[in-house]
C-alpha cells in the first residue's frame, strides 16, 4: 500500500469547516483513499472513501487532487464531538495483503475548540 | 442498521488463563477481520475470513492465538495461556466482501487486560 503523510495535529473552531490534508504521492491507479476517525475508547469509524472523483456523504466531503497524490477531508461544520484522531489510508486493489489489511498511521489529532 | 458487535467489552483475566472473544459482524457481510491495538500503538492485523475460510492467518502472533468463524457470521478469537503482552484492545471489522472497495466497519473492541 502507498504510504500516507498527515500533520500530527490541528485545531478548528467549533462551527467552522475542518480541512484535514493527506499526502499519498506513491498511490497507484487501483488504490482507493479511505478516511477513518477514532474517538477515545471507541473503534475506528469509517467516514468516506474515493478513487479519483470528489465524494460527499452525510459526514464529510473528500477532495482528491487530479494527480491523486493528495486529498483533503472536509468536515463542513465541526462540532466538539468531531474531536478525534483522523486517519487517511490508501488501500490497494483486489489481490495481495494490501487489498484487505488496513494500515493505520499516526493520523491527525483534530481538536475542535469551543 | 446494527453495526459490528463485540463481546465482552472488557475482560480482565489472570496470566495463563484462556480467553475467548466474540464478534458479530454486520448482517450480510461476508468478510471479517481481526486487529489488535496496543496502548498508544497503531492497529495490528491478525487474521481475516472470507466466509468461513481464513486465507491469511499470517498476523496471528503465536500458536496460542486461533480464530474461527461459523455459518459465515459470528467469529471467535481464542487466546490460550494468556501472557501479559497480550493485553490490548482487540478489534473486529466486517465488510461486504474482501474483493470490493467497500469499507471495513469496526466494532468498539474488547479491552483485554492480563494480570
Amino acid at each position: 500500500d502507498a504510504k500516507t503523510t498527515q500533520p500530527p495535529s490541528m485545531d478548528c473552531a467549533e462551527g467552522r469547516a475542518a480541512n484535514l490534508p493527506c499526502n499519498h504521492s506513491t498511490i497507484s491507479g487501483n488504490e482507493y483513499v479511505y478516511w477513518y476517525r477514532q474517538i477515545h475508547s471507541q473503534g475506528p469509524q469509517y467516514i468516506i472513501h474515493g478513487l479519483k472523483n470528489n465524494e460527499t456523504n452525510e459526514m464529510a466531503s473528500l477532495i482528491i487532487t487530479e494527480d491523486r497524490k493528495s486529498s483533503t477531508l472536509i468536515l463542513p461544520h465541526a462540532t466538539l464531538r468531531d474531536t478525534a484522531v483522523y486517519y487517511c489510508i490508501v488501500r490497494g486493489g483486489y489481490s495481495g495483503a494490501g487489498s484487505y489489511q488496513l494500515t493505520f498511521g499516526k493520523g491527525t489529532k483534530l481538536s475542535v475548540i469551543p | 442498521g446494527a453495526g459490528v458487535s463485540q463481546s465482552p467489552s472488557n475482560k480482565v483475566t489472570e496470566k495463563g488463563k484462556d480467553v475467548e472473544l466474540r464478534c458479530d459482524p454486520i448482517s450480510g457481510h461476508t468478510a471479517l477481520y481481526w486487529y489488535r491495538q496496543s496502548l498508544g500503538q497503531g492497529l495490528e492485523f491478525l487474521i481475516y475470513f472470507q466466509g468461513n475460510s481464513a486465507p491469511d492467518k499470517s498476523g496471528l502472533p503465536s500458536d496460542r492465538f486461533s480464530a474461527e468463524r461459523t455459518g459465515g457470521s459470528v467469529s471467535t478469537l481464542t487466546i490460550q495461556r494468556t501472557q501479559q503482552e497480550d493485553s490490548a484492545v482487540y478489534l473486529c471489522a466486517s465488510s461486504l466482501d474482501r474483493f470490493s472497495p467497500q469499507p471495513q466497519h469496526f466494532g468498539d473492541g474488547t479491552r483485554l487486560s492480563i494480570l
